[in-house]
This record gives structure tokens, C-alpha cells and sequence, in this order.
């Protein structure tokens, strides 16, 4: 069974800060790869996925996200944290010849000011 | 335009009662996924339903746990005879297909006393 694992529950970055979030994930085959972010409350909101394209992938509000088949990655990256970057993110990954998403533990990202 | 609409946005009833969980899909989504996100479980896949094919029913936890889908658009989750740990908040998710990005609701936040 594939997995997603999170490298860090909570993630404090300073505004103006880089983000780093690391995703790894256990699969035979790559599989599509997905980032949502959840603010407090609310559903899931794409940030960004990956499709067997491009390796380095742009998704909404500045973050980005590069698959490494080698390392089993697929970290998100944002090169300067805004207040409102505030909330929990999840990595998910989906079989190619699957349906479900199946979701890593969550990072929830604080910006200080 | 409209997202995924959920409701009601909290239910809180007392343990043994059944309740019902209502999601209205992307109009024109043909895929309708059901998660359930727990304090200790984290995010789940519950059920999956594509067009008029059978769904799978694979993250059921149990037999209490049942979705229907009527005319390949609203969906309902029914939970008979609550327990305690069925308290988490579930989520409804849409997309084009089986292979696009899945869209979430706001979620329904159900506590079971």
C-alpha cells in the first residue's frame, strides 16, 4: 500500500522567510502527487499537483513543489512566507490507476511577524 | 462559481442516534469522493462514486457507514447507530473525472456525545 509521509507536524517561519515542506512518499511506480492547504474551518484547496510533466511544478500564491523520483520526493516551497500562508498542508499522493487520495499527516505552518 | 456544498456544517447528537450528511457535487462532476479527518487518523478515504459505475467502498470503517448517490449527483453519507469515535469532521470532495483534481467542501463537523 502506497504512503505519505510528512517530515514535521509544525513548521514557524518568520514573514518574508523561506517555506519548506517536506513530502515523501512510498510507491512501485510514480504515482500523481498533490499539495492542499486547509485554513481553519474550511475544506482542502489545491495548491498545486504533479502529472508525470514537468518536474518542478508552479501552483497558486507563489508555492512550488519539484518531484524527485530518486529521492521519493516531492517537498513545497514558497520563497517568501506571508501572514497569510498560515494554516495546515497536506501532501497526497494517488495512483495512476487509482481514485483515492491518500493523505500524509498534515504540517500546520505558523508565520511570525 | 459554486463549489462543493455541504451540509449541515455541524451535527451533534447523541451516541446510538443515526444522522445523515448531505453533499451537492461541482455541477457537471462526475467522481464524488467522501474523507473523514480525525484528531488520530488523520485524512481518509470513506467511499468513491463514478457515474453509474458500482462505488468502492473500500475506507468503510464498518457496516454502520453506508453513501448513496442519487440521479449521479447528491450524495448521502448516513452513519447508523454513533459511536463516540465516529466524532471527526467529514469531507466531500468532486472532480471532471477519475483522473482530475478533486475539490473539496467546507466539510461537516460532526460530534457525537
Amino acid at each position: 500500500a502506497q504512503s505519505v509521509t510528512q517530515l514535521g507536524s509544525h513548521v514557524s517561519v518568520s514573514e518574508g522567510a523561506l517555506v519548506l515542506l517536506r513530502c515523501n512518499y512510498s510507491s512501485s511506480v510514480p504515482p500523481y502527487l498533490f499539495w492542499y492547504v486547509q485554513y481553519p474551518n474550511q475544506g482542502l484547496q489545491l495548491l498545486l499537483k504533479y502529472t508525470s510533466a514537468a518536474t518542478l511544478v508552479k501552483g497558486i500564491n507563489d508555492f512550488e513543489a519539484e518531484f524527485k523520483k530518486s529521492e521519493t520526493s516531492f517537498h513545497l516551497t514558497k520563497p517568501s512566507a506571508h501572514m497569510s500562508d498560515a494554516a495546515e498542508y497536506f501532501c497526497a499522493v494517488r495512483q495512476a490507476a487509482g481514485n483515492k487520495l491518500t493523505f500524509g499527516g498534515g504540517t500546520r505552518v505558523l508565520v511570525k511577524p | 462559481g459554486a463549489g462543493v456544498s455541504q451540509s449541515p456544517s455541524n451535527k451533534v447528537t447523541e451516541k446510538g442516534k443515526d444522522v445523515e450528511l448531505r453533499c451537492d457535487p461541482i455541477s457537471g462532476h462526475t467522481a464524488l469522493y467522501w474523507y473523514r479527518q480525525s484528531l488520530g487518523q488523520g485524512l481518509e478515504f470513506l467511499i468513491y462514486f463514478q457515474g453509474n459505475s458500482a462505488p468502492d467502498k473500500s475506507g468503510l470503517p464498518s457496516d454502520r457507514f453506508s453513501a448513496e448517490r442519487t440521479g449521479g449527483s447528491v450524495s448521502t453519507l448516513t452513519i447508523q447507530r454513533t459511536q463516540q469515535e465516529d466524532s471527526a469532521v467529514y469531507l466531500c470532495a468532486s472532480s471532471l473525472g477519475q483522473n482530475q483534481p478533486q475539490h473539496f467542501g467546507d466539510g461537516t463537523r460532526l460530534s457525537i456525545l
